[in-house]
């Protein structure tokens, strides 16, 4: 596609429910981020991935988050037994290399209840 | 670890100049982005600084100072458009692939 496409645009989720949150990055795109984006607020990095490799998973709040790239294109980025804190967007961004610019997918707005 | 400060808010007026400003503190540093957000929206990009100077585009320009740890957003001509949040990023080289936010400038253009 001609840019980085996130599904659900929205999402709710009863707390304690799983939800899996998608990202496809634009085509040919080696480096994959996912940030969280509270309102009012800059993006918090959460995790990186060069082609299927996740190099840096340091802003993972907590073992129930995990996201996966198996095929070193689409992400997949699953939150397990989802709190209230976890309301958010979801920003996933997607460059050719690390010295370009990232290009953002539209996020994922997650409200939990 | 980082820190990045910029100012929350701001108010120009149509067809005038602004300035926003963004000061950081990094453990590395591997280049500064500015990205326009509209509410609602995906941030897009503006400008990438690695060295210090001033980077023109358009109507935007972005100014590095590394020593300072300083950089700035100047957006000329104004447009009722420009009314966004604009945010500064930092990428460390701790691990070149991740950018450090601020949390953004909310600026408002009036007529």
């Amino acid at each position: 596609g001609a840019g980085v496409s996130q599904s659900p645009r929205y999402k709710v989720a009863k707390r304690g429910q799983d939800v899996a949150l998608r990202c496809d990055p634009i085509s040919g795109h080696v480096s994959l981020f996912w940030y969280q984006q509270a309102l009012g607020q800059g993006p918090e990095f959460l995790t990186y991935f060069q082609n299927e490799a996740q190099l840096d998973k340091s802003g993972l709040p907590s073992d129930r988050f995990f996201a996966e790239r198996p095929e070193g294109s689409v992400s997949t980025l699953k939150i397990q037994r989802t709190q209230q804190e976890d309301s958010a967007v979801y920003l996933c961004a997607s460059s050719s290399n690390l010295n370009t610019e990232a290009f953002f997918g539209q996020g994922t707005r997650l409200t939990v209840v | 670890g980082q820190n990045i400060d910029q100012p929350t808010e701001m108010t120009a007026t149509e067809g005038a100049i602004v300035q926003i400003n963004c000061t950081y503190q990094t453990s590395g540093f591997n280049g500064l982005f500015w990205y326009q957000q509209h509410a609602g929206e995906a941030p897009t990009f503006l400008s990438y600084n690695v060295l210090d100077g001033l980077e023109e585009k358009g109507r935007f320009s972005s100014f590095l100072s590394r020593s300072k740890g300083y950089s700035y957003l100047l957006l000329k001509e104004l447009q009722m458009k420009d009314s966004a949040s604009y945010l500064c990023a930092v990428r460390g080289n701790t691990n070149a692939g991740k950018s450090t936010f601020g949390d953004g400038t909310t600026l408002t253009v009036k007529p």
